[in-house]
């Protein structure tokens, strides 16, 4: 079965400095993967999302994520970090044509000034 | 476009109470989906549907049940609360193009069964 791994369940970090967050999935194939940012009491927003090409992939918000087929990572990246980031994020994976998402268990980003 | 809607936004409910979680979008997608949000797991599938009339279980079913009689709308029934359904319930929607997987979610309804 597919899962989905987010070491990190809290991580703070300084206003402007870089972050990373680790997301990494157990799949028989590459799956689409994605990030979403949850801020308290609200719903999920997708921050950016990959199905095939540049493994690259920049979101909104200045963030990006890089997609490493060998290490079966997908880890999300922002180079200065802002009060407003502070959030929870979710690393999810989905089946290639398929659309039910396999979610890991967040990470919470705490910002200090 | 009012997107995903969700209602309501908090309920209580007593154990062995019924109840229906609302999901309306107004995008015209085919796939609509409910997920449940619990401390330090992320969220879970319940059920789905790829289109009106066409449900299917996702990892966490029981103890719920969908139907799916128009494409705007997708109800969660909870027939009989048990305290293990306290939970916080995303409902999401999608288009139907199987190259495009971006799913769209509501603001969540916060439940609590005592």
């Amino acid at each position: 079965a597919q899962s989905v791994t987010q070491p990190d369940i809290h991580i703070t970090v300084s206003e402007g400095a870089s972050l990373e967050l680790r997301c990494n999935y157990s799949y028989g194939a590459t799956p689409y993967l994605f990030w979403y940012v949850q801020s308290p009491g609200q719903g999920l927003q997708l921050l950016l999302k990959y199905f095939s090409g540049d493994t690259l992939v920049q979101g909104i918000k200045g963030f990006e994520a890089e997609f490493k087929r060998s290490q079966s990572s997908f880890n999300l990246r922002k180079p200065s970090v802002h009060w407003s980031d502070a959030a929870e994020y979710f690393c999810a994976v989905a089946p290639r044509g398929r659309r039910a998402l396999t979610f890991g268990s967040g990470t919470r980003l705490q910002v200090q000034p | 476009n009012a997107g995903v809607t969700q209602t309501p936004k908090f309920q209580v409910l007593k154990t062995g109470q019924s109840m229906t979680l609302q999901c309306a979008q107004d995008m015209n997608h085919e796939y609509m989906s409910w997920y449940r949000q619990d401390p330090g797991m992320g969220l879970r599938l319940i059920h789905y549907s790829v289109g009106a009339g066409i449900t299917d279980q996702g990892e966490v079913p029981n103890g719920y049940n969908v139907s799916r009689s128009t494409t705007e709308d997708f109800p969660l029934r909870l027939l009989s609360a048990a305290p293990s359904q306290t939970s916080v319930y995303f409902c999401a929607s999608s288009y139907g193009g199987t190259d495009d997987n971006e799913q769209f979610f509501g603001p969540g309804t916060r439940l609590t069964v005592l």
